[in-house]
């Protein structure tokens, strides 16, 4: 699965657009970009993946770019709920093969919304 | 709602115990995972299993077992535990159907080795 490279921490502002990173240029044409969350005390949290595409579901969007090297995950309004750890991660979709689905969780981007 | 649970949020237990954690998933979901997660080191998998009695190794088995008599199931077992065994235990599920990937976590499991 690619490396991926995110930085350590943000801020961002109550009601603000949070705008996370992630760099990903190994990435290989089939792997999607996973991102997950983890809120303090809680397990990780599935939030969106995308191929090529942008996507967008009710918790947040995801833009990747042409070349597929990098991707932004956004908040579009951020609240203090959305304090966590986010986590992307690259890897081939479904739960076949070897890997039966397994992820590989780097040191993520904390994300720190204030009032 | 889906759902995974650890037996315990809490756990104290002393050197040299034996340590059983258990997970239970009401999704049906063939593939279970357990992972540790330590400061600056983030979440490291430790076991997987993707069916009843079949396992595999993730990055760092050493020091644990795991069990799956049930689908529904899986255990993760220190046979003697130790201190650098302390950490926050975290499991989670998927299922081999989805064409996505998402895994399912319990809350986590704080086990502290004395």
């Amino acid at each position: 699965d690619a490396k991926t490279t995110q930085p350590p921490s943000m801020d961002c502002a109550e009601g603000r657009a949070a705008n996370l990173p992630c760099n990903h240029s190994t990435i290989s044409g089939n792997e999607y970009v996973y991102w997950y969350r983890q809120i303090h005390s809680q397990g990780p949290q599935y939030i969106i993946h995308g191929l090529k595409n942008n996507e967008t579901n009710e918790m947040a969007s995801l833009i990747i770019t042409e070349d597929r090297k990098s991707s932004t995950l956004i908040l579009p309004h951020a609240t203090l709920r959305d304090t966590a750890v986010y986590y992307c991660i690259v890897r081939v979709a479904g739960a076949g093969g070897t890997s039966y689905g397994k992820l590989t969780f780097g040191q993520g981007t904390i994300l720190t919304v204030h009032p | 709602d889906v759902k995974v649970t650890q037996s315990s949020r809490y756990l104290v237990k002393r050197t040299g115990e034996k340590v059983f954690l258990e997970c239970v998933q009401d999704m049906d979901h063939e593939n279970m995972f357990w992972y540790r997660q330590d400061p600056g080191l983030g979440l490291r998998l430790i076991y997987f299993s993707y069916d009843v009695k079949m396992k595999e190794k993730g990055d760092i088995p050493e020091g644990y077992s795991v069990s799956r008599e049930k689908k529904e199931r899986f255990s993760l077992i220190l046979e003697s535990a130790s201190t650098n065994q302390t950490s926050m235990y975290l499991c989670a599920s998927s299922s081999s159907g989805s064409s996505y990937n998402e895994q399912f976590f319990g809350p986590g499991t704080r086990l502290t080795v004395l």
